[in-house]
């Protein structure tokens, strides 16, 4: 079966740190873009980060350009490395795979996890 | 970054068809092809509905169908069912600072 699960949110202090993994199963990890995406309490998707399938490329939303870094390992594993947390980060963060082997970040993305809740708050 | 938009709701009664616009510029939704819909039940991962603009992934019912016009994107959903009630959500690649951005979602109500 093809998955993805979330872990690694919680609480943390506003300016505090988080790490997101992502663990996949199913398919071939190597071969697809990956993103994250947010979704604050009773608001709408936010696209977040996106990873090349070779992991050299990175792209970032302004909202969290300079703070979130986005990687992935050579197993199975999509990281979120969450710098500088704000009570605006406060959301539940998926990642999600592109829909294609091969394709752009940007692609339609068809496979999503069940999202790991992340709140900053003092 | 600026989110499409996207009406607040649609509704419709079974059986009928509705369409969910999306709009943008030509440095996203009408300039790419790269436009997308998702639909997320309450509590839910969003569901890839529609890709490259009009695809349908297989196992989509072919009740949904994707379009575009100029720098508009619409879902139309025909034969409405009572399972079509969710939020739905367009994204597209933009080539703005923020390289991707998603709509600002519409709530679909089955009368």
């Amino acid at each position: 079966e093809v998955q993805l699960v979330e872990s690694g949110g919680g609480l943390v202090q506003p300016g505090g740190s988080l790490r997101l993994s992502c663990a996949a199963s199913g398919f071939t990890f190597s071969n697809y873009a990956m993103s994250w995406v947010r979704q604050a309490p009773g608001k709408g998707l936010e696209w977040v980060s996106g990873i090349s399938l070779s992991g050299g490329s990175t792209y970032y939303a302004d909202s969290v350009k300079g703070r979130f870094t986005i990687s992935r390992d050579t197993s199975r594993t999509l990281y979120l490395q969450m710098n500088s947390l704000r009570a605006e980060d406060t959301a539940i963060y998926y990642c999600a795979r592109v829909y294609l082997a091969g394709g752009y970040y940007y692609y339609g993305m068809d496979v999503w996890g069940q999202g790991t809740t992340v709140t900053v708050s003092s | 970054q600026s989110a499409l938009t996207q009406p607040a709701s649609v509704s419709g009664s079974p059986g009928q068809s509705i369409t969910i616009s999306c709009t943008g510029t030509s440095s996203d939704v009408g300039g790419y092809t790269s436009v997308s819909w998702y639909q997320q039940q309450p509590g839910k991962a969003p569901k890839l509905m529609i890709y490259d603009v009009s695809l349908r992934p297989s196992r989509v019912s072919n009740r949904f169908s994707g379009s575009r016009s100029g720098n508009t994107a619409s879902l139309t959903i025909s034969g409405l069912q009572a399972e079509d009630e969710a939020d739905y959500y367009c994204s597209s690649y933009s080539s703005s600072s923020t390289p991707y951005v998603f709509g600002t979602g519409t709530k679909v109500t089955v009368l």
